[in-house]
């Protein structure tokens, strides 16, 4: 079975940079053609993609947001590390990490995270 | 910048209405378009992949078609059941945009 969990603070003051783990169970994410991507959603908004990391270790940011954000990987412990420097109120939202396969047999964002909510505020 | 343009932003409908939400993709993406569900309060799931392929376990009134830049998510009988967000995404290569969603309630 494949679940994903995020991980992080849940208060983060303004300025501040957040970090998210992303946890990967039931699979590899170096043996697996599988991807990993980012997405947050405000308190009532729509989702919005912010990062993927795919298997061949190629990245690819929201380019709204270039310059904040940093993906990465270690597939010794199947996580998927984002980083988001200089947090503002207006990011506080739900985080969601989502697992892809890539190629022919792809499926879209089949897997994703419960989410984890982050609150900016001092 | 590319972006997917969802239509409409809300609707509301009755019991076994036929319903057609619409996503346009800024570039030609081929059919590496998927079409996910969200009821309140959890966690969005994919309907739709590849344009047109249902994903296992999702009803058959749910269908999705379309090719390069224009999409369109049918429910052909709308059920209680569906009032949800629905969102569209290009998931090929990055970036990998979300529609702005159509928020589905009954009339």
């Amino acid at each position: 079975q494949v679940t994903l969990k995020e991980s992080g603070p849940v208060l983060v003051k303004p300025t501040e940079t957040l970090t998210l783990t992303c946890t990967v169970s039931g699979l590899s994410l170096s043996t697996d053609k599988k991807g990993v991507s980012w997405i947050r959603q405000p308190p009532g908004k729509a989702l919005e993609w912010l990062a993927h990391i795919y298997s061949s270790d190629g990245k690819s940011y929201n380019t709204s947001l270039r310059g904040r954000l940093s993906i990465s990987k270690d597939t010794s412990k199947s996580q998927v590390v984002l980083s988001m420097i200089n947090m503002d109120p207006v990011d506080t939202a739900t985080y969601y990490c989502a697992l892809i396969t890539e190629g022919s047999s792809s499926r879209a964002f089949d897997y994703w995270g419960q989410g984890t909510l982050v609150t900016v505020s001092s | 910048d590319f972006q997917m343009t969802q239509s409409p932003s809300s609707l509301s409908a009755s019991v076994g209405d036929r319903v057609t939400i619409t996503c346009r993709a800024s570039q030609g993406i081929g059919n590496s378009l998927a079409w996910y569900q969200q009821k309140p309060g959890k966690v969005p799931q994919v309907l739709i992949y590849a344009a047109s392929t249902l994903q296992s376990g999702v009803p058959s009134r749910f269908r999705g078609s379309g090719y390069g830049t224009d999409f369109t998510l049918t429910i052909s009988s709308l059920q209680p059941e569906d009032v949800a967000t629905y969102y569209c995404q290009k998931y090929d290569v990055g970036p990998l945009t979300f529609g702005g969603g159509t928020k589905v309630e009954i009339k």
